[in-house]
């Protein structure tokens, strides 16, 4: 059974960058066979994603926050991490980790971090 | 950038069916997949490929897509089925979720 769970500051400043990083335990991440991502959800709102990285090296980011946004992976730890730089009040949200299905689909989500963004 | 159209609520019976649309631009070119989410709950994929149900999910659950509209029906519909649902779909390797349906099962 796959798990995935993430963690990280749950509160960051304005202007700082938020890092958080999702550790994946019962499957490989660099097995190279799924896509592993970050979505995101405001209270209250909808999901957004932001972005998704394959070991081989593909890795796409929403055009909307790609300026800001870096994915990044550690196979020895079995881990994948999200920094997005510049954060204001609009980027407080639940961040997800997820495992790609094989057909552009999420078939596994970690519990998500509230990620506050206040002074 | 894409877009992905959903009704903001959909009201259904207990025992009756519930429809829920995603539409988009050429839609029923791509796969779509749809997240079934409940408060305070991470979501749960409940149908991937367009039609296919992930192990697990009851058959109650299926999904269709043609030309600019997916469709996820709901058969039979239980009070647990309360929830909101997403659609997603890719666009240009950027995923796109639907704005998102509340379903009320009165």
């Amino acid at each position: 059974q796959v798990q995935l769970q993430e963690s990280g500051p749950g509160l960051v400043r304005p202007s700082q960058t938020l890092s958080l990083t999702c550790t994946v335990s019962g499957d490989s991440i660099s097995s190279g066979r799924y896509y592993w991502s970050w979505i995101r959800q405001p209270a209250g709102k909808g999901l957004e994603w932001i972005g998704r990285f394959y070991t081989s090296g593909d890795t796409n980011y929403n055009p909307s926050l790609k300026s800001r946004v870096t994915i990044s992976v550690d196979t020895s730890k079995n881990q994948f991490s999200l920094k997005l730089s510049s954060v204001t009040a609009a980027d407080t949200a639940v961040y997800y980790c997820t495992k790609g299905g094989g057909y552009g689909d999420s078939d596994y989500w970690g519990q998500g971090a509230l990620v506050t963004v206040s002074s | 950038s894409y877009e992905l159209t959903q009704p903001p609520s959909v009201s259904v019976s207990p025992g009756q069916t519930a429809s829920i649309t995603c539409s988009g631009d050429k839609l029923g070119f791509k796969y779509v997949c749809w997240y079934q989410q409940k408060p305070g709950q991470s979501p749960v994929l409940v149908i991937y490929q367009n039609t296919k149900r992930p192990s697990g999910i009851p058959e109650r659950f299926s999904g269709s897509n043609f030309v600019n509209t997916a469709t996820l029906t709901i058969s039979g519909t239980q009070a647990i089925d309360e929830a909101d649902y997403y659609c997603q779909a890719w666009d240009s390797s950027t995923g796109v979720f639907g704005t998102g349906t509340k379903v009320t099962v009165l």
